[in-house]
């Protein structure tokens, strides 16, 4: 099937700094979401990109949709203590009909106060 | 975005028997999907939901072991069947979600399941 690949797995950074993960694939997506899940949560949608080369931001994060359409990264600019989680990169293969997401596995932040 | 409601947050069970998960949406949707995610990682469809017709099942899942049911338009459930210690994950519903603006899914808080 198809398959995600998010790096890094994790991060452990200073408050303040900026951090930036990415999700490449071998195919092509036509959909990317960009999820943050907190300890005992669900994930919840950050940022969500339809189009090749679209860049959008909500807040701090900022994400971009890969103009190949194979890859998307996000950024969160200064870090706060509430960055902690897990982000997942998810997205819809190209020609996936009613396939639901595919998950990356995740990218696991650590904010050091 | 839609609201979902997902319960129970959290059981401990005795391996050989069962949970069912239930999972409500404020508002009608056509399809709901069911995941699992195993400690540490990400997360696997186990099943998409219909309402009026059978689940559709993710290779490596299997209707005996977890069935769906989709009795209306706002809620599911799943069942966990004759546990084993390697089904302990956190299991989430999720359903599409349309907006005006924006289009993504929406997830459940999760069951977080133990078996012992």
């Amino acid at each position: 099937g198809q398959q995600l690949n998010q790096s890094p797995q994790s991060m452990f950074i200073q408050e303040g700094e900026d951090v930036s993960m990415n999700c490449t694939s071998s195919s092509i997506f036509n959909t990317w979401l960009w999820y943050k899940q907190d300890p005992g949560e669900g994930p919840v949608l950050l940022i969500a990109l339809y189009k090749a080369g679209e860049l959008t931001s909500n807040g701090r994060l900022t994400a971009q949709f890969g103009i190949t359409r194979k890859d998307s990264f996000l950024n969160i600019s200064a870090s706060i203590p509430s960055d902690v989680g897990i982000y997942f990169c998810a997205g819809h293969p190209q020609h996936s009909g009613n396939t639901p997401l595919v998950f990356g596995k995740g990218t696991r932040l650590s904010v050091i106060a | 975005s839609a609201v979902i409601s997902q319960k129970p947050s959290r059981d401990i069970c005795q391996r050989g028997t069962s949970l069912t998960i239930q999972c409500q949406v404020d508002s009608q949707v056509t399809m709901m999907f069911w995941y699992r995610q195993q400690p540490g990682q990400s997360l696997t469809l186990i099943a998409t939901a219909n309402q009026g017709s059978e689940a559709t099942y993710e290779s490596g899942f299997v209707i005996d072991k977890f069935p769906i049911s989709r009795p209306n338009l706002t809620f599911s459930t799943l069942t966990v069947s004759n546990m084993s210690p390697e089904d302990s994950s956190i299991y989430l519903c999720s359903v599409e979600d349309h907006q005006a603006t924006t289009y993504g899914y929406t997830f459940g808080s999760g069951t977080r399941l133990t078996v012992v």
